[in-house]
């Protein structure tokens, strides 16, 4: 299963865009990166996913590097409400495509 | 469109005692999965079920915990008897297929806390 790593924290001023780094250096070729995030005393929330072209939602931009070894999560304007733990995943295509979570980038907004 | 629904969303028992969580996946998804999340750390799976089989049970403590996925649409997860590791959030996600491009959604979770 291939292994994620992303800082443990990250603080960003409210209004600005918020890049959540993710590295993935042994991901193969048809994994998919996902994107989720946990708000306090919530389930994991879906934001994106992506294969090997960025792609974009009413949420967020997910950049992927051309040699697919890691990608970056974009909040556009981030909000107080953004303040979450956001946990990059890549899902195993080990048959059952099960999602492994890691410990995420707590990302606090700061007023 | 409703959510994952998990029931019931708080539990406090002694060790040594039994205890169940009831899950109600999003109306027609097929893949439902069972996570533990302990203070601090990232959802762990537990078990994997397409429709009403059993996918992935690898990290399932078989000694203590059993699930069921009945008709394959509900699913219970049991741990007996608890123990106070077994202290932690237990959330449920659904989702429509089991396939790399398909996203699956949460429930708010069952907070158990083995004292």
């Amino acid at each position: 299963d291939a292994k994620t790593t992303q800082p443990t924290s990250m603080d960003c001023a409210e209004g600005r865009a918020a890049n959540l780094p993710c590295n993935h250096s042994t991901i193969s070729g048809n994994e998919y990166v996902y994107w989720y995030r946990q708000i306090h005393s919530q389930g994991p929330q879906y934001i994106i996913h992506g294969l090997k072209n960025n792609e974009t939602n009413e949420m967020a931009s997910l950049i992927i590097t051309e040699d697919r070894k890691s990608s970056t999560l974009i909040l556009p304007h981030a909000t107080l409400r953004d303040t979450a733990v956001y946990y990059c995943i890549v899902r195993s295509t080990s048959g059952t495509y099960k999602y492994i979570f890691g410990t995420g980038t707590r990302l606090k907004v700061l007023a | 469109e409703a959510g994952v629904a998990q029931s019931p969303r708080y539990k406090i028992i002694e060790k040594r005692q039994s205890v169940a969580f009831w899950c109600n996946p999003i109306s027609g998804h097929a893949t439902l999965y069972w996570y533990q999340q302990i203070l601090g750390q990232g959802p762990k799976l537990l078990i994997q079920f397409q429709n009403n089989g059993v996918v992935d049970d690898s990290q399932l403590p078989k000694d203590r915990f059993s699930a069921e996925r009945l008709k394959g649409v509900d699913s219970t997860l049991k741990i007996q008897p608890a123990k106070l590791e077994d202290s932690a959030v237990y959330l449920c996600a659904s989702s429509y297929r089991q396939a790399m491009n398909t996203e699956a959604f949460f429930g708010q979770g069952t907070r158990l806390t083995v004292v």
